[in-house]
């Protein structure tokens, strides 16, 4: 079965860029209409969707954080990657990979999530 | 932007019927999603396109939606359905989604 896997610097200085990469295993990237998405959660608080790539290659992103942000995907090495550039405190937070179950009409239904990587913004 | 509206939290006993709301414009027409997260662990879906549940999830677990408003309703409550609860859908355009809130169900 397909399987996510995030990865990336545990701590970030502020204003620098926090970079991540989901590591997708058990099926390529780019086999299936998929939407690929970066959700995150600051600690005790709730979740937060980031944006989305498609299998194609067009992007989404929430407009709070759209000036920051950057969603790519690395078909070669069967990943897709998050760039938020001019981090601050507030970015701090479990960052989670998830992918949609591919139907049309049911974009929200994300049956596969990565266990979620933390990073913590701080100088 | 877009905004869900949920409640905080919803406390009920076991057996009982939990129902967990969610407020947004665009609900009559976009679908709602809901998902549940327990302490330390990856959301799960338990309910996608309003109403439907993905296998593994059980029957006590139903969605509907009226209006601007969509529900989870949990049908005969267990303790182990304690967990924090998000709706989950999309701005009129499609583009943007947004999680409610979450709503904190404590079942004992």
């Amino acid at each position: 079965q397909v399987l996510l896997q995030e990865s990336g610097p545990g701590l970030v200085k502020p204003s620098q860029t926090l970079s991540l990469t989901c590591t997708v295993s058990g099926g390529s990237i780019t086999n299936g209409t998929y939407y690929w998405n970066w959700i995150r959660q600051p600690a005790g608080k709730g979740l937060e969707w980031i944006g989305r790539i498609y299998t194609g290659g067009n992007t989404n992103y929430s407009p709070s954080l759209k000036s920051q942000v950057i969603i790519s995907l690395d078909t070669s090495k069967n990943q897709f990657s998050l760039k938020l550039r001019s981090v601050t405190a507030a970015d701090t937070a479990l960052y989670y990979c998830a992918r949609d179950t591919g139907i049309p009409l049911a974009r929200g239904a994300y049956d596969i999530w990565g266990q979620g990587t933390m990073v913590t913004v701080s100088s | 932007s877009y905004e869900l509206t949920q409640p905080p939290s919803v406390s009920v006993s076991p057996g009982q019927t939990a129902r967990i709301t969610c407020s947004g414009d665009a609900l009559p027409k976009k679908y709602a999603y809901w998902y549940q997260q327990k302490s330390g662990q990856a959301p799960v879906l338990v309910i996608w396109q309003d109403s439907k549940r993905p296998s593994g999830i059980p029957e006590r677990f139903s969605g509907s939606t009226s209006g601007t408003l969509a529900t989870l309703t949990i049908s005969g409550a267990q303790v182990e359905d304690e967990a924090d609860y998000y709706c989950y859908s999309t701005d009129i355009s499609g583009n943007s989604w947004v999680f409610g809130g979450g709503t904190k169900l404590t079942v004992l």
